[in-house]
């Protein structure tokens, strides 16, 4: 079936500018994760979602970013006033439910701030 | 802090197999091994895990130590497409984060 899918593939924008970034979990995968890998580093968590509980949202770096998910489906990552450290791989990664937690990833945006 | 220590790099020729080892002294009684591997450009791709038996799927197999403090994960005939970062994850499960250390660079080539 449909893997996680991630939209845009590339972004690039400017520095203080707000940035939208989509995850589509695969269908029926109640939990959905963010991570970030900056370049030549290893991948950082940032937030989870699971069903309608209260989001994890240790990972976050700063106030600047935030998530949502819709329906409990989609997913939108939002970096507001992007800054330059800004710039990374974000990757979203979704599991099926606590007894099946494999987490299966998308295949990320690239974010590039000038 | 990831669990789990791997060495940077690794060769393999292609249609060898390929080891890849991991040591995870502190891993605990409920903690999976999960092994993902990223390649160039692309989101990290799960390839197995384990908790106390040896596992084989289509892709590897997975050897745990009996005691769980190490494990290796095996490509029966690797393939230069097998170039890739391969990440020795342990984890406790359920809606958990992930932690990636910096895992193996294993090179194929022919």
């Amino acid at each position: 079936g449909a893997g996680v899918s991630q939209s845009p593939s590339n972004k690039v924008t400017e520095k203080g500018k707000d940035v939208e970034l989509r995850c589509d979990p695969i269908s029926g995968h109640t939990a959905l994760y963010w991570y970030r890998q900056s370049l030549g580093q290893g991948l950082e968590f940032l937030i989870y979602f699971q069903g309608n509980s209260a989001p994890d949202k240790s990972g976050l770096p700063s106030d600047r970013f935030s998530a949502e998910r819709t329906g409990g489906s989609v997913s939108t990552l939002t970096i507001q006033r992007t800054q330059q450290e800004d710039s990374a791989v974000y990757l979203c990664a979704s599991s099926r439910n606590r007894d099946q937690e494999t987490q299966y990833f998308g295949p990320g945006t690239r974010l590039l701030v000038l | 802090d990831a669990k789990t220590t791997q060495p940077t790099s690794m060769d393999c020729a292609e249609g060898r197999a390929a080891n890849l080892p991991c040591n995870h002294s502190t891993i605990s009684g409920n903690e999976y091994v999960y092994w993902y591997r990223q390649i160039h450009s692309q989101g990290p791709q799960y390839i197995i895990h384990g908790l106390k038996n040896n596992e084989t799927n289509e892709m590897a197999s997975l050897i745990i130590t009996e005691d769980r403090k190490s494990s290796t994960l095996i490509l029966p005939h690797a393939t230069l497409r097998d170039t890739a970062v391969y990440y020795c994850i342990v984890f406790s499960g359920g809606y958990n984060k992930l932690i990636f250390g910096a895992g193996t660079r294993l090179a194929v080539h022919p």
